[in-house]
């Protein structure tokens, strides 16, 4: 059971352009939505993480925008760098529980 | 400071054959979580355990089993191996069991291939 859905599979991206990641959740009871992002051969890191309560959040060039309504949220990287090709995983946990659910990963690269 | 370091970071077993893999948290992270993630696809939650107990299991036959020792490293068993099996084996550590309530660090994991 796939409770976390993201799309695209993969991107391309102009330097300096806008990438965008999207995400849709199922269980209501999530109450927090961390962005990961994993280059080749490392383990994922905590990019930015949102709660339901707050529409978005900006930490750099990177936002999160939040859908609680429609049960999506989103990730936009502004001015994207080729540094930041990497795969960027969205995830959801609930509060009181252990694990995280993780989205199927988007594929980002950024050309010159 | 040293991050969540796993070993050994890349091994080769045969179907039927054993596997453990271990994992050592930052220190004075007391959880640890382990999580498999089949290639081109987002890790998938494993266990977990906070001090020494296990606070919660994902869904994965009982060929997996695990434990957390006194000084909160912890090592993740597989029985049994089989072909589907083969996967980056990710461990990660934090403070509290709540991924909500402090960062999850994760180690750059241990690749196994069963053949």
């Amino acid at each position: 059971q796939q409770q976390v859905k993201q799309s695209p599979q993969s991107l391309i991206v102009q330097k300096g352009g806008i990438s965008i990641i999207n995400c849709a959740y199922e269980n209501t009871a999530f109450d927090y939505f961390p962005w990961y992002q994993q280059f080749p051969g490392k383990g994922p890191a905590l990019l930015i993480a949102i709660r339901p309560d707050v529409s978005e959040k900006k930490e750099g060039r990177f936002t999160i925008s939040f859908n609680k309504s429609a049960k999506q949220f989103s990730l936009h990287i502004m001015d994207s760098q080729p540094g930041d090709s990497a795969t960027y995983f969205c995830a959801a946990s609930k509060g009181g529980y252990q694990k995280v659910t993780f989205g199927t990963g988007t594929k980002l690269q950024v050309i010159p | 400071d040293a991050g969540v370091t796993q070993s050994p970071t890349h091994l080769i077993k045969t179907r039927g054959q054993h596997v453990t893999l271990r994992c050592s948290p930052i220190s004075g992270h007391k959880s640890v979580s382990w999580y498999q993630q089949v290639l081109g696809q987002g890790p998938q939650f494993i266990f977990q355990y906070y001090e020494k107990e296990e606070r919660g299991r994902g869904n994965f036959p009982d060929r997996f089993s695990a434990r957390q020792f006194p000084n909160y490293s912890s090592e993740l068993n597989v029985n049994a191996l089989l072909l589907g099996d083969s996967a980056l084996y990710l461990c990660a550590s934090s403070l509290v069991p709540d991924p909500g309530a402090n960062v999850l660090t994760f180690g750059a994991g241990s690749r196994l291939t069963v053949l």
